[in-house]
C-alpha cells in the first residue's frame, strides 16, 4: 500500500499570502496524483489531477507539481474562500487508492 | 449539471446492514467508473470501494472487504453499497464520487453531499 505523507498538518496563513503544501509519497507514482478541496459539510472538491493539471472550473492561482515521490499544491494568493482542508490521493498503484492524512489550510 | 445524492444512512446496531443509494444524473451512467470514500468523524477520506463502467470490476479496502459489496443498477442510474456485519469502525460519512472515465482506479471529479451512518448500540 502507497503511504501519502501531508505537511505540514496546519498552515496558518493569511488572505493573500502563498500557500505551499507538500505530499511525500513512498513508493514512486509518477504523477498519478490529485489535489482535493474540502470544506465542513461539503462535498470535497477536485481542484488537481495528474500532479499538476487544474481539473475544471479551478482558479488559475492553485497550480501543482511534482513527480515521483515529492508533491507540492501551491495556492499563489489566498482567497477567504480557499480556507479549507487539502487532501492528496494517488491512483498509481491500487487498490488500495489512497489519500494523505489532510493539511488543515486556516486563516492566521 | 453532473448531480449525486446519497441516500440510505442512519443510525444501526453493531452487526447489522444498511444499503447506501446514489442516485446519479447529469452523464451517461455506465461510461464512468464509480467510487466509495468515508471520513469517520475528525478523521481524513478513506477509499472504501470502486466499481467500473460497466459493472464488471469491484475493488474494496481490506477493512470492508468480504462485508461491503458494491454494484450498480443502468435503468436507475444508481449506484449501490450493500453493507453487512458493521462495526464501529464503521461510522462515517458516506460519500459516493464519479471517476472521469470507465476504469474504477482513478480521481472522483464530481462527488456528492455525503450521507452519515452511525454504527452504535
Amino acid at each position: 500500500e502507497i503511504v501519502l505523507t501531508q505537511s505540514p498538518a496546519t498552515l496558518s496563513l493569511s488572505p493573500g499570502e502563498r500557500a505551499t503544501l507538500s505530499c511525500r509519497a513512498s513508493q514512486n507514482i509518477n504523477t498519478y496524483l490529485a489535489w482535493y478541496q474540502h470544506k465542513p459539510g461539503q462535498a470535497p472538491r477536485l481542484i488537481i489531477y495528474d500532479a499538476s493539471n487544474r481539473a475544471t472550473g479551478t482558479p488559475a492561482r492553485f497550480s501543482g507539481s511534482g513527480s515521483g515521490t515529492d508533491f507540492t499544491l501551491t495556492i499563489s494568493s489566498l482567497k477567504p474562500e480557499d480556507f479549507a482542508v487539502y487532501y492528496c490521493q494517488q491512483r498509481s498503484n491500487w487498490p488500495p487508492i489512497t489519500f494523505g492524512q489532510g493539511t488543515r489550510l486556516e486563516i492566521k | 449539471e453532473v448531480q449525486l445524492l446519497e441516500s440510505g444512512g442512519g443510525l444501526v446496531q453493531p452487526g447489522g446492514s444498511l444499503r447506501l443509494s446514489c442516485a446519479a444524473s447529469g452523464f451517461t451512467f455506465n461510461a464512468y467508473a464509480m467510487t466509495w470514500v468515508r471520513q469517520a468523524p475528525g478523521k481524513g477520506l478513506e477509499w472504501v470501494s470502486g466499481i467500473s463502467g460497466r459493472g464488471a470490476d469491484t475493488y474494496y479496502a481490506d477493512s470492508v472487504k468480504g462485508r461491503f459489496t458494491v454494484s450498480r443498477d443502468y435503468g436507475k442510474k444508481t449506484l449501490y453499497l450493500d453493507m453487512n456485519n458493521l462495526r464501529a469502525e464503521d461510522t462515517a460519512v458516506y460519500y459516493c464520487a464519479k471517476a472521469p472515465h470507465s476504469g474504477p482506479g482513478s480521481y472522483g471529479d464530481y462527488w456528492g453531499q455525503g450521507i452519515l451512518v452511525t454504527v452504535s448500540s
